[in-house]
């Protein structure tokens, strides 16, 4: 089983340009969550997809929008990117109530 | 509102001696705790978790938390620790409510072990 994995690792962008992350969940898990971490912060909620539709969304603007494919792997895009949005975005993926992450990917906006 | 607090950012303690971090919650509806580590440059590893049962529950690398409803804390615990354990460690509770999870994770604690 080779857990949830993300893809790319590491990301340079320019403010104001659009990027697209993606994330292959844990065989057998249906749910995946997306997460940013800002450095020496916890992660922060952005949102959930389950059965190729949002679930939730914690207090993300509308710039952070995603998507969930029918093998369950996941997208998240984040448009119009700010230097605020430079952090650790991870991917979770869970079966019932247990939650497993991906190694995450890098985002540096310049 | 659902919240998690850890008291202590930081937590240095020699090699092969005890710690124990600490986790507090609040939740107005049953929770689920877990405790997850993250070494630098890498995603959470998850330790341990309560669901439901047993308040004192074992982990991987020698960890153990107790859940302690009353005082609504989750701290974790290792008897003997290691260098390896230098990392930082997330305490998170996921709820249930009217079909809708909610996760929240604390600010961490970066443990350092002291050779």
């Amino acid at each position: 089983d080779a857990g949830v994995t993300q893809s790319p690792t590491h990301l340079i962008k320019t403010r104001g340009q659009q990027v697209t992350l993606r994330c292959s969940p844990k065989s057998g898990h249906d749910t995946v969550s997306w997460y940013q971490q800002a450095l020496g912060q916890g992660p922060q909620f952005i949102f959930q997809y389950y059965e190729e539709e949002e679930r939730q969304r914690g207090n993300f603007p509308d710039r952070f929008s995603g998507h969930q494919f029918p093998n369950y792997s996941s997208e998240l895009n984040v448009n119009a990117l700010l230097l605020g949005d430079s952090a650790l975005y991870l991917c979770a993926s869970s079966w019932l109530n247990e939650q497993y992450f991906g190694p995450g990917t890098r985002l540096t906006v310049t | 509102a659902q919240s998690v607090t850890q008291l202590d950012s930081q937590v240095p303690v020699f090699e092969e001696a005890p710690v124990e971090l600490r986790c507090n919650y609040s939740s107005s509806v049953s929770v689920y705790l877990f405790w997850y580590v993250q070494y630098p440059n890498q995603g959470l590893q998850l330790l341990l978790k309560y669901l439901s049962g047993s308040t004192l529950v074992k982990g991987i690398n020698g960890f153990e938390a107790e859940f302690n409803k009353s005082q609504t804390s989750f701290h974790l615990r290792k008897p003997s620790v290691h260098i390896s354990d230098t990392a930082e460690y997330f305490c998170a509770v996921i709820s249930n409510s009217g079909g809708y999870q909610k996760v929240t994770f604390g600010t961490g604690t970066k443990l350092q072990v002291i050779p």
